[in-house]
C-alpha cells in the first residue's frame, strides 16, 4: 500500500517562495510519476506539473513555468514555487499515477497525500 | 487554452441514478477520468481514463465518454456519494472540470 505524507502548513509573504514536500511509502515508487494539484479556498483543482521517477522527466502547467520546480529524491517528491502571490493561496496535494513506466502524465492517480496549506498574505 | 464545463450542482434522490456531464473539445482527443472529493478530504480517482473502476470503488459508478462529452453514472445512489466531482482530461497540459456539487436528497 502506498502512503504519501505532505509537509506542514506555511504561510508566505508575497513575492517569497514555498517549498512544499511530499514523502512517499511502499513498494516500486521508482517505477511511478507524481504530479501536483492545488485547490484554492471554494474553487476547483489545479494541476501544477509532474515529474516520472522512473525516467526523470518533468512536464509543468504553461501557467506555472518559470516559477516552478519539481524534484524527488530519497523517496521524496519536492514542490518548489517562487515569486507566490495571494492568488497562490490554496491547498497543494501531491498525486501518484496509477500506471508505472508511464512517458508523460496522465489523467489516473490513485494515491493523494493529505494536502498542504500555503497562505500568502502580508 | 481548453476548458472542460461542468454544471456546479445536481441533486439526485437517495436510490435513484444521476448522471454528471463533463464537456470539452479535448473530450474528442483524450480520455477523461473522474475525481470524487468529499469535505476538507483528497479527491479519490472513481472512474479511469482506460475506462475502468479503480479497485475498492463499488459497481454503482460507471464511465462513458462520445463526441465532445463524458458522462460519469452513479446506478442506485447512496447518501456517502455526496461530493464533488471533478472530470480531468488534458490538451497541452492536465485540465479539470470545475466540478459538479452532488447533492443526494
Amino acid at each position: 500500500q502506498v502512503q504519501l505524507v505532505q509537509s506542514g502548513a506555511e504561510v508566505k509573504n508575497p513575492g517569497a517562495s514555498v517549498k512544499v514536500s511530499c514523502k512517499a511509502s511502499g513498494d516500486r515508487l521508482s517505477d511511478y510519476g507524481f504530479s501536483w494539484v492545488r485547490q484554492a479556498p471554494g474553487e476547483g483543482l489545479e494541476w501544477i506539473g509532474w515529474i516520472s521517477v522512473y525516467n526523470g522527466n518533468t512536464k509543468y502547467a504553461r501557467k506555472f513555468h518559470g516559477r516552478v520546480s519539481i524534484t524527488f529524491a530519497m523517496s521524496t517528491v519536492h514542490l518548489e514555487l517562487t515569486s507566490l502571490g495571494s492568488d497562490d493561496t490554496a491547498v497543494y496535494y501531491c498525486a501518484k499515477d496509477q500506471t508505472p513506466f508511464l512517458l508523460a502524465v496522465s489523467v489516473d492517480y490513485d494515491f493523494w497525500g493529505q494536502g498542504t496549506l500555503v497562505t500568502v498574505s502580508s | 487554452s481548453s476548458e472542460l464545463t461542468q454544471d456546479p450542482a445536481v441533486s439526485v434522490p437517495l436510490g435513484q441514478t444521476v448522471r454528471i456531464t463533463c464537456q470539452g473539445d479535448s473530450l474528442r482527443r483524450y480520455h477523461v477520468s473522474w475525481y470524487q472529493q468529499k469535505s476538507r478530504q483528497a479527491p479519490l480517482l472513481v472512474f479511469d481514463g482506460k475506462n475502468s473502476r479503480p479497485s475498492g470503488i463499488p459497481d454503482r459508478f460507471s464511465g462513458s465518454s462520445s463526441g465532445n462529452t463524458a458522462t460519469l453514472t452513479i446506478t442506485g445512489t447512496q447518501a456517502e456519494d455526496e461530493a464533488a466531482y471533478y472530470c480531468c482530461s488534458r490538451d497541452s497540459d492536465i485540465i479539470f472540470g470545475g466540478g459538479t456539487k452532488l447533492t443526494v436528497l
